[in-house]
C-alpha cells in the first residue's frame, strides 16, 4: 500500500515568516500534487509536480519533488493570513486510476 | 463554467436510514471519484467511476455502501442503513482522463451526520 507521510501536521507561524511542509513516502509516484482546503469546502488543486528534480514557483509558493520521485516539499516565503488553511499532498498510485492523499498539515498564520 | 457540483451541502440522517448523496461532474469531465474526510484527516479514497462502470471500488465498504454513475444524471453515493461511524464530509472529483495525473476538480462536499 502507497502511503503519503507529511509533517509537520500543525504550523502556526507569525505573518512574513517562511515555512516548509514536507511529504514523504517510501514508494515512488509517476506524479504528485499540492491542493489547499478551506474549512468548508473541498480541496483546490496547486499546482502538479511529473518530473524528479522539478521545481516549480507559484508567487510566494515554491514546490519541489524529490530526484527520487518518492518526497516533495512546498515553501511558502513571507507568510500571510490568507496562507491559512489545510495543505494535501497527493500521488498518483501504481495502478493509475486515482490519486491518494496525505493526512495534512494544518497552517495558520497569525497577523 | 460551473464547477463539480455536489449535493445537498448538508444531510442530517438517523441510524438506520439511508442517504444518498449526488455528485454532477465538470462539463467534459467522464472520471468521477469520490473521498472521505474525517475530522482533522486527509481524504480517504473510496469509488472510482466512469459513465456505466466502476473502475476501481478497492476504499468502498463492503456493506451498505454503493455507487454508480449512470449514461444520464449525476453520479450517486448512498449509504444504506447508517450508522454515527459514518458522519463524516463525503467529497466528489472529477477529470478529463483516468488516472489523475493533471490533478482532480473537487466539490464543496456534502456533510453527513447521523444522529
Amino acid at each position: 500500500t502507497q502511503l503519503l507521510e507529511q509533517s509537520p501536521q500543525f504550523l502556526s507561524i507569525q505573518e512574513g515568516e517562511n515555512l516548509t511542509v514536507y511529504c514523504n513516502s517510501s514508494s515512488v509516484f509517476s506524479s504528485l500534487q499540492w491542493y489547499r482546503q478551506e474549512p468548508g469546502e473541498g480541496p483546490v488543486l496547486l499546482v502538479t509536480v511529473v518530473t524528479g528534480g522539478e521545481v516549480k514557483k507559484l508567487k510566494r509558493l515554491t514546490f519541489q519533488f524529490g530526484d527520487a520521485r518518492k518526497d516533495s516539499s512546498l515553501h511558502i516565503t513571507a507568510a500571510q493570513p490568507g496562507d491559512t488553511g489545510l495543505y494535501l499532498c497527493a500521488g498518483a498510485d501504481s495502478s493509475a486510476s486515482k490519486i491518494i492523499f496525505g493526512s495534512g498539515t494544518r497552517l495558520s498564520i497569525r497577523p | 463554467n460551473a464547477g463539480v457540483m455536489q449535493n445537498p451541502r448538508h444531510l442530517v440522517r438517523r441510524r438506520g436510514q439511508e442517504a444518498r448523496l449526488r455528485c454532477s461532474p465538470m462539463k467534459g469531465h467522464s472520471h468521477v471519484y469520490w473521498y472521505r474526510q474525517l475530522p482533522e484527516e486527509g481524504l480517504k479514497f473510496m469509488v472510482y467511476l466512469q459513465k456505466e462502470n466502476i473502475i476501481d471500488e478497492s476504499g468502498m465498504p463492503k456493506e451498505r455502501f454503493s455507487a454508480e454513475f449512470p449514461k444520464e444524471g449525476p453520479s450517486i453515493l448512498r449509504i444504506q442503513q447508517v450508522v454515527r461511524g459514518d458522519s463524516a464530509a463525503y467529497f466528489c472529483a472529477s477529470s478529463p482522463s483516468q488516472g489523475g495525473h493533471y490533478g482532480y476538480t473537487f466539490g464543496s462536499g456534502t456533510r453527513l451526520t447521523v444522529v
